[in-house]
């Protein structure tokens, strides 16, 4: 059983689309991430909920929105696309808001901009 | 400057070799230090977590913390090529939200 899930893996689509993303977690927890890693591998968090609030929002794009329908989803959605929007972006959950030491990741998906 | 540094890499060793990956930061709140291991088109995996200052043992992954420097480490002994993969060091001063570092990309050549 997969615990934390994300689709689509991949995600190729032209500038100035909309896109979403959606990801799942079974193992319970209350607190989900959204994170962006570039090409150098750099992961920055950008969006934190704990049992559907947004508790972190870094600087990022108005965009970017994320949505919570329930503690064991988390989607993103991507407005306007842009070729610098090209990464992979990784779900992960939490029991404890902010705990990076029990912190499970998804698999990725990686979105590519043209 | 960033709050978190690492050796950029990447890095090659023989099956066997002692590897040693670091990191350093900045800011004096973090507590928390973790290293986590990505393996190509897979998501991190938490390895270790420390708390504060000290070393921890696991198998053959070891993490050091070292505040007063502000540097960490993860020693990996008797290394494998299993064990090649991009490991990220990351930090946190508690309940919010973490730091990454850039990630060091290790190969262990059999």
């Amino acid at each position: 059983d997969t615990a934390v899930s994300q689709t689509p893996k991949y995600l190729v689509t032209q500038m100035g689309n909309d896109k979403s993303i959606k990801c799942e977690q079974n193992l319970g927890h209350d607190t989900m991430y959204w994170y962006k890693q570039d090409s150098k591998k750099f992961l920055k968090i950008m969006f934190s909920y704990n049992n559907k609030e947004l508790i972190i929002n870094e600087t990022v794009p108005n965009r970017f929105s994320p949505k919570s329908p329930d503690k064991a989803h988390l989607n993103l959605h991507i407005n306007s696309l842009e070729l610098g929007d090209s990464a992979v972006y990784f779900c992960a959950s939490s029991q404890v808001p902010g705990s990076l030491y029990e912190q499970y990741f998804g698999p990725g998906t990686r979105l590519t901009v043209t | 400057q960033k709050e978190v540094e690492q050796d950029p890499g990447p890095l090659s060793v023989p099956e066997g070799a002692i590897v040693s990956l670091n990191c350093t930061y900045s800011n004096s709140a973090f507590q928390y230090f973790m290293w986590y291991r990505q393996y190509s088109r897979k998501g991190p995996e938490l390895l270790m977590y420390t708390y504060s200052s000290g070393n921890k043992e696991d198998g053959r992954f070891t993490a050091q913390v070292d505040k007063s420097s502000k540097y960490i480490s993860l020693f990996i002994r008797d290394s494998q090529p299993s064990d090649s993969a991009t490991y990220l060091c990351a930090m946190s001063a508690g309940a919010g939200k973490s730091t990454f570092g850039d990630g060091t990309t290790l190969t262990v050549k059999p």
